[in-house]
């Protein structure tokens, strides 16, 4: 069965603060995303890594950064957090391309 | 890149009674499309997905439908009961190399009325 945890369910920050959101898949999947989920937005993809080490900007990149320093964690970085940036952080990981993408529990990310 | 749309944003049905969650999308290359479950304070889910190589995929109460012409995609539920509550995301991607991610539509909240 697939885990993907992530290492905060509820977090709160003070604008300007750098954030870390971790997330960790255990069944060696090759593909791991960071999604951001607003209402009447659905979600939308930050980043997406296939590999480690490598990083794709996906549809709203601006004031994120990620890490994947090894196969099962990617890291979301939020450089200088700000309100704008409050909001529900998903991460997903997929063994194929085209294979349903399995998501965590979820960030809900304060930021005052 | 790609655009969704979905549509209805929210969707009230009798118990029993079908739901159908409409979406458009803009690339005539996209070539895969999944539907994701979201039940309330949970995480997405995978319901079912279909390739553009077909134009109709059936499991059990769940059916999606693909007109590449138009562009549009459906999702079809029969005898709605009151664990299809939940929002459901219609997605869309590319297959080329490179450029394979998925995009969302924005929604659609269901609620089955007992």
């Amino acid at each position: 069965d697939v885990k993907v945890t992530q290492s905060s369910r509820y977090l709160v920050k003070r604008t300007g603060e750098k954030v870390f959101l971790e997330c960790v898949q255990d069944m060696d999947h090759e593909n791991m995303f960071w999604y951001r989920q607003d209402p009447g937005l659905g979600l939308r993809l930050i980043y997406f890594s296939y590999d480690v080490k490598m990083k794709e900007k996906g549809d709203i990149p601006e004031g994120y950064s990620v890490s994947r320093e090894k196969k099962e964690r990617f890291s979301l970085i939020l450089e200088s957090a700000s309100t704008n940036q409050t909001s529900m952080y998903l991460c997903a990981s997929s063994l194929g391309r085209w294979d349903e993408q399995y998501f965590g529990p979820g960030t809900r990310l304060t930021v005052t | 890149g790609e655009n969704v749309e979905q549509h209805p944003s929210t969707l009230s049905v009798q118990e029993g009674d079908s739901a159908v969650i409409k979406c458009t999308y803009s690339d005539s290359a996209s070539n895969y499309f999944p539907w994701y479950k979201q039940e309330l304070g949970k995480r997405p889910q995978l319901i079912i997905d279909i390739r553009s190589n077909v134009g109709e995929k059936k499991d059990q109460r769940i059916a999606v439908t693909l007109n590449k012409t138009a562009k549009h995609f459906s999702l079809h539920i029969t005898e709605t009961q009151p664990e299809d509550s939940a929002v459901y995301f219609c997605a869309a991607s590319l297959s080329n190399f490179g450029n394979e991610k998925l995009t969302f539509g924005t929604g659609t909240r269901l609620t089955i009325i007992p």
